[in-house]
């Protein structure tokens, strides 16, 4: 099974919000409400910001939230920092044969 | 705090093994499931394999399957992946992952297939 579809760029102004998709399919964002976000900074592990497609983990700003329509699952950052800057990837639990999938990621820039 | 130390990565020739271990602390190893996902220089994520809390159940990538093993051995508190016939397609940094596992009973914690700890990483060199 092929990644989840992401795009490969998205950038903003501080203070601005962004949103970022990820589509997959019927047989995995479309299915299971399993869709997480990680956010990676160069030359460090991937950090978890969004779990459930919609929850924070603790310690996660409530500036980035998460969200699902049919096949496709967003992840939105508002009142964009600096700090923001990374990649970010999508994840989707994709049923009892592929288990996983992840999206081919997407880098922020923060203008 | 939970911490993840990946061990075992370097330099290997096509065809060849490897074995990566991941040594977990922080949080209880046997109530959890956990995984590999590996990242290759300059790309993105690829889920490559977990197993559930006792190791009665492993779950692999379409990519690994026949070619990996992952184990654990909660006595040692220790993930491994067992890398058979490698190809410069595997070199990567192999991370290992804590499963979420946010529904729990007193000995086990359910899958949740989101990762909230991961480990910093070992990197493997697939090259002759």
């Amino acid at each position: 099974q092929s990644a989840l579809t992401q795009p490969a760029s998205v950038s903003g102004s501080p203070g601005q919000s962004i949103t970022i998709s990820c589509t997959g399919t019927s047989s995995d964002v479309g299915t299971y409400n399993l869709v997480s976000w990680y956010q990676q900074h160069p030359g460090k592990a991937p950090k978890l910001m969004i779990f459930e497609v919609g929850k924070r983990p603790s310690g996660v700003s409530n500036r980035f939230s998460g969200s699902k329509s049919g096949n496709t699952a967003s992840l939105t950052i508002s009142g964009l920092q600096a700090e923001d800057e990374a990649d970010y990837y999508c994840c989707s639990f994709a049923g009892s044969s592929t288990f996983v999938l992840f999206g081919g990621g997407t880098k922020l820039t923060v203008l | 705090q939970v911490q993840l130390v990946e061990s075992g990565g370097g330099v290997v020739q096509p065809g060849r093994s490897l074995r990566l271990s991941c040594a977990a602390s922080g949080f209880i190893f046997s109530n959890y499931g956990i995984h590999w996902v590996r990242q290759a220089p300059g790309k993105g994520l690829e889920w490559v394999a977990g197993v559930s809390y006792d190791g009665s159940d492993k779950y692999y990538a379409d990519s690994v399957k026949g070619r990996f093993t992952i184990s654990r051995d909660n006595s040692k508190n220790t993930l491994y992946l067992q890398m058979n016939s490698l190809s410069a397609e595997d070199t990567a940094v192999f991370y290992c992952a804590k499963d979420s596992g946010r529904y729990c009973t007193s000995t086990s914690c359910s899958r949740s297939w989101d990762f909230d700890y991961w480990g910093q990483g070992t990197l493997v060199t697939v090259s002759s």
